[in-house]
């Protein structure tokens, strides 16, 4: 079935790099994606989202691009900090109907990557 | 702004016991969403609503109800609690339906 996925399951990284974590996607009619961060025992916190109308959108130290012709996310962090560890995941929005008839968003999330940053 | 909020934080429940958990949100969104997360499986969607008095089903319904008596509450209700509930609830809202949810920090619920 449609699914959003990620390449790679863990990513550690020193402080002050840079750190890119991918996303597949393989609803092709999918408009609209998010990254979410979650850390421990908290819910997913917003991060940054992209429209399918775009391939590049940049928040403060985050960037995140959509490739359209493969199906590819990816959310760059620059000068990563201890405070960036956490789990990461993408998520495809699409405008879905229920059973009922009524539109709703329908949140598919990804995995989930754990980005570790030591000190 | 508190966001989004849930209570309580954590519950521990025996099998065929029964208990409501509260979301509230201060945003005025007219979507709100009950999902829960399990290891290796993600979010599921249980329920949702559109707007006060409405609810309708997602992925995973059973063993769950749901009310939104009033527009900034959503409630999740099991009814004979099965230790394949236990899991961590969290509750998300938005604007509509093509706009960014936001969570709650969760419950999580053990049902021995």
């Amino acid at each position: 079935g449609e699914n959003v996925g990620l390449h790679l399951p863990t990513l550690s990284v020193q402080e002050g790099d840079n750190s890119i974590i991918n996303c597949a996607y393989s609803n092709s009619a999918s408009d609209y994606f998010i990254w979410y961060k979650q850390e421990s025992g908290k819910g997913p916190q917003f991060i940054i989202d992209i429209r399918s109308n775009m391939d590049k959108r940049q928040g403060q130290r985050v960037t995140v691009l959509l490739n359209k012709t493969v199906k590819h996310l990816s959310l760059q962090i620059a000068a990563t900090q201890p405070g960036d560890s956490a789990v990461y995941f993408c998520a495809e929005n699409s405008l879905s109907l229920s059973a009922g008839g009524t539109s709703y968003g329908k949140l598919t999330f990804g995995q989930g990557t754990i980005l570790t940053v030591h000190p | 702004n508190a966001g989004v909020t849930q209570t309580p934080k954590f519950r521990v429940l025996k099998t065929g016991q029964s208990m409501t958990l509260l979301c509230a949100q201060d945003m005025n969104h007219e979507y709100m969403y009950w999902y829960r997360q399990d290891p290796g499986m993600g979010l599921r969607l249980i329920h949702y609503s559109v707007g006060e008095g409405t609810t309708a089903k997602g992925e995973v319904p059973d063993g769950y109800n749901v009310s939104r008596l009033k527009k900034q509450n959503f409630l999740l209700g099991l009814e004979s609690a099965a230790p394949s509930q236990t899991s961590v609830y969290f509750c998300a809202s938005n604007r509509g339906p093509e706009d960014t949810q936001y969570f709650g920090p969760g419950t999580r619920l053990t049902v021995l």
